[in-house]
């Protein structure tokens, strides 16, 4: 079972209304990756973390999104002004230390903004 | 674009036969792939990874990788209903410190 921990699970939100997710990775990973899954399975790669410092992130991101990963608190993602192409699964997921580590998901939180 | 391309985006064997997965990536950077499969409604979970060309099995699957042409492949003997999921192939750099580049994957049904 992961131990990568999501909330929520679901999440309702207007055109315009900001949507915030948390996440807590597994103990001792330093490494958390945010994925957006959108309706056709297609993966985007958001933002990565390395303890609590941005290591990349896209522009999309930079531009509409807050994301944090401070010490000894979840770390966060949240979307400033929710649009309807922002409805998709997010997925936290959080590896050790190095490229070839394995990375773990959480189970997700699905956004739909009406 | 894409830089991990699957196929085929759907896949329906009966059980107990054999499944064929494929996966190309168009980055020449990358050295590591991994296969994950995702059921309806969970998480992710990696089945398996490789780096090294040739060929690579743990149970009913085997992975094959081809460095040269940065193409790997998935295969599952013995189908069971259960391995009924998507499965994503995802690859990445040393350079790049872990993130994935994930295909669209590949949605496989076994009927029993």
């Amino acid at each position: 079972n992961s131990k990568v921990i999501q909330t929520p699970r679901y999440l309702v939100k207007g055109q315009g209304q900001k949507a915030k997710m948390r996440c807590i990775p597994e103990k001792g990973h330093p490494v958390v990756f945010w994925y957006q899954q959108n309706k056709n399975n297609e993966f985007k790669f958001l933002i990565n973390f390395q303890n609590q410092e941005v290591l990349q992130q896209i522009d999309m991101t930079e531009k509409r999104f807050s994301a944090e990963c401070p010490s000894n608190s979840p770390c966060s993602l949240e979307i400033q002004s929710s649009e309807a192409g922002d409805s998709a699964l997010y997925l936290c997921a959080s590896s050790g230390q190095g490229a070839h580590t394995e990375v773990f998901f959480g189970k997700g939180t699905r956004l739909t903004v009406v | 674009q894409q830089k991990v391309q699957q196929s085929p985006e759907s896949l329906i064997v009966p059980e107990g036969g054999m499944a064929s997965l494929n996966c190309t990536s168009s980055d020449r950077n990358v050295d590591y792939f991994w296969w994950y499969r995702q059921h309806s409604g969970k998480s992710p979970k990696m089945l398996m990874s490789i780096f090294s060309n040739g060929e690579k099995e743990e149970g009913r699957f085997t992975v094959h990788l081809n460095k040269a042409s940065l193409h790997t492949s998935l295969h599952i003997r013995d189908s069971q209903p259960s391995d009924s999921a998507l499965y994503l192939c995802a690859a990445n750099r040393g350079s790049a410190l872990g993130r994935l580049h994930f295909g669209a994957g590949t949605q496989l049904i076994v009927i029993p």
